[in-house]
């Protein structure tokens, strides 16, 4: 399975708002509404912003939301901030029942 | 509330088989909702996904690591494993346990450093 295609990076300024696409097929991110997106700092644990496409865990902030058009997920985060500076992950649930990665954006706030 | 904290070697030899645990604490691995599973990261690169186990047992590989990887339980620790044979240099990353519901990893470890060199 191959990973999911992401931007390499991505900035903005303090107050903006960015999207980050994830990109796969109909086997993958068109096929399910399996798919997540993950917020990594340095040297820390992945930590689940989105999942199910559009839905925040408790705790998430509303600056992030999750959209799916076809065979490209998105990840728009409103209001960025200093704090959103990061590596974001998309993933997805595959047609074998497996699930793939995105390669990962890496997030510049200007 | 839940946590999971991986354990094992920090230091595989070429071809040796890595073990892995994670141990669930807060909250019983039996439960039915969830997926238990294990996610990689080389150093500087992505996340890899390597595979998952229902509660029931059944177990869902990376094509890619198929032949070498096995996930098991042991519910009376409330443990899960990984096992991963025949390593070599490219298998040296941070592993994470994390459990998996609404097709979202939810909850992760803090990850353990594992390095393969002679």
């Amino acid at each position: 399975q191959s990973a999911l295609t992401q931007p390499a990076s991505v900035s903005g300024s303090p107050g903006q708002s960015i999207t980050i696409s994830c990109t796969g097929t109909s086997s993958d991110v068109g096929g399910y509404n399996y798919v997540s997106w993950y917020q990594q700092h340095p040297g820390k644990a992945p930590k689940l912003m989105i999942y199910e496409v559009t839905n925040r865990p408790s705790g998430v902030s509303n600056r992030f939301s999750g959209s799916k058009s076809g065979n490209t997920a998105s990840l728009t985060i409103s209001g960025l901030q200093a704090e959103d500076e990061a590596d974001y992950y998309c993933s997805s649930l595959t047609s074998s029942t497996t699930y793939v990665f995105g390669t990962g954006t890496k997030v510049t706030v200007l | 509330q839940l946590q999971l904290q991986e354990s094992g070697p920090g230091l595989v030899k070429p071809s040796e088989t890595l073990s892995l645990t994670c141990t669930v604490s807060g909250g019983s691995i039996s439960s039915s909702t969830y997926y238990w599973g294990w996610i990689r990261q080389p150093p500087g690169k992505g996340l890899e996904w390597i595979g998952h186990m229902y509660y029931s047992g059944s177990t869902y590989y990376n094509p890619s690591l198929k032949s070498r990887v096995t996930i098991s339980v042991d519910r009376s620790k409330n443990q899960f494993s990984l096992k991963l044979s025949s390593v070599t240099a490219a298998d040296t990353a941070v592993y994470y346990c994390a459990r998996n519901s609404a097709g979202g990893f939810h909850i992760w470890g803090q990850g353990t450093m594992v390095t393969v060199s002679s």
